[in-house]
Formats: C-alpha cells, structure tokens, sequence
C-alpha cells in the first residue's frame, strides 16, 4: 500500500516571500500520479498542481511549482510572492496509474500555511 | 462557478441510529465519491460511484456504508447503524474522468456520534 506523509503540520511564511511545503511519499508502483490540494478554511478543497510521475519535467501553474524527485520519492510544493489568500491547509496526494485505481487518491496528514501580512 | 454542495453541514446522532448524508455533484459530471477525516487523521477514500454501481470501495466501506443516488441530482451516503468510530468530516467529490485526479470536493459534512 502506498502512504503518503507531511511532516510538517504548520509553516508560516511572511507576506511576497517564498515558502516550500515538503511531501514524501512510499510506492513500489512506477507510474503514478501526485498532487497537491488547498484547502481554506471552511471552503473546498481544490486542486493547485498535478505531476505525472513519468514526466521528468517539474509542474508549474502561476505561484505554484513543484519539485518533484522520483529516486528519492519526494514532491515539494513552491509557493512564490506568497499571498494573504495562500493561508489554508495544503494536502499531498497519491495516486496510483496501473490497474483501475480510478481516483482513489492516498492523502498525506496536511500542511497548515499561515501567511502573515 | 459550479459547486458540490453537502447537506447537512453537522449532524449530531446517536450510536445505532441510522444516517443519510446528501451531496450534489457538479451537474455534468459522472464520477462521484466519498472520503472521510476522522479529527486528526489523514483524509481517507471510501467508495467511488459510476453509472449507477460502485466502482471502488476501501475496506473501510462495510456492509454498515451505502451509496446511492437516487435521482439525477443527488448523490447519498448512509449509515445504517452508526458506531462512536464513525464520527468524522465526510467528504463528497465528483469528477468529468475517473483516472486524472482532479476531483471537485464539497465542503464537507460533520458527523457527530454519541
């Protein structure tokens, strides 16, 4: 089974400045995909950035970037000219690309963004 | 912009007694699902649903879990009898394809059981 894990629970980053969210993650699978989700307080959880695994080529959408290094099976979220809207809780997610894994997504435990102004 | 919407937002019940919680997916879209946050764990899939049938399940989805959608708008989850363990952040989803990930989430709906 695949785990996916966050360690760190809260970071705070200061208004217009970068922060990264680190994300690892377990498999035995090749060909998967990852995500990130952000959740703001009492809204939805949306999607910010998606990685296929096959593709060596980091995600970028706006702010956001990944850096994702397969070997050490590492998925890091950039944020960049850090918003007081970025504040929300940022979910790592897994998901497998063989079989009929659908989306069933494997989450990570969370990372809250605390944006000071 | 179109939303998935839950209902009720927190619904307090007892132990044994059943529960129905409700979700409208975005409109056109065909794939829907249903994840749990038990309070300080990590978000967990239930079921996933498709064309009337259930396509996946985890294991977490016992006989006690059902899902349905009963008209061309709603799409349920029940809990025949709840159980203490059952208390959580139930979560619906909906998606256009069933394998890019990009799942539509409501805003989820608190289950309380005492």
């Amino acid at each position: 089974a695949q785990t996916v894990t966050q360690s760190q629970p809260e970071m705070s980053v200061q208004e217009a400045e970068t922060v990264t969210l680190s994300c690892t993650y377990d498999t035995s699978e090749s060909d998967y995909y990852l995500f990130w989700y952000k959740q703001p307080p009492s809204r939805q959880m949306i999607l910010v950035i998606r990685q296929e695994a096959y593709k060596q080529q980091n995600a970028t959408e706006n702010r956001f970037s990944v850096n994702f290094q397969k070997a050490a099976k590492s998925f890091s979220l950039k944020i960049s000219d850090s918003q007081l809207g970025d504040a929300a809780m940022y979910f790592c997610a897994y998901r497998s690309a063989e079989g009929n894994a659908g989306n069933m997504l494997t989450f990570g435990g969370g990372t809250r963004l605390m944006v000071k102004p | 912009e179109p939303e998935v919407t839950q209902t009720p937002s927190h619904q307090v019940t007892q132990m044994g007694q059943e529960v129905i919680l409700r979700c409208v997916p975005i409109s056109n879209h065909l794939y829907f699902y249903w994840y749990r946050q038990i309070l300080g764990q990590k978000v967990e899939f239930l079921v996933s649903f498709y064309n009337n049938e259930i396509s996946e399940k985890s294991e977490i989805f016992d006989d006690q879990f059902s899902v349905e959608r009963p008209d061309g708008s709603n799409f349920t989850l029940k809990i025949r009898s709840t159980k203490l363990e059952d208390s959580a952040m139930y979560f619906c989803a909906s998606s256009e394809t069933p394998n890019t990930g990009e799942l539509f989430f409501g805003e989820g709906s608190r289950l309380t059981v005492l």
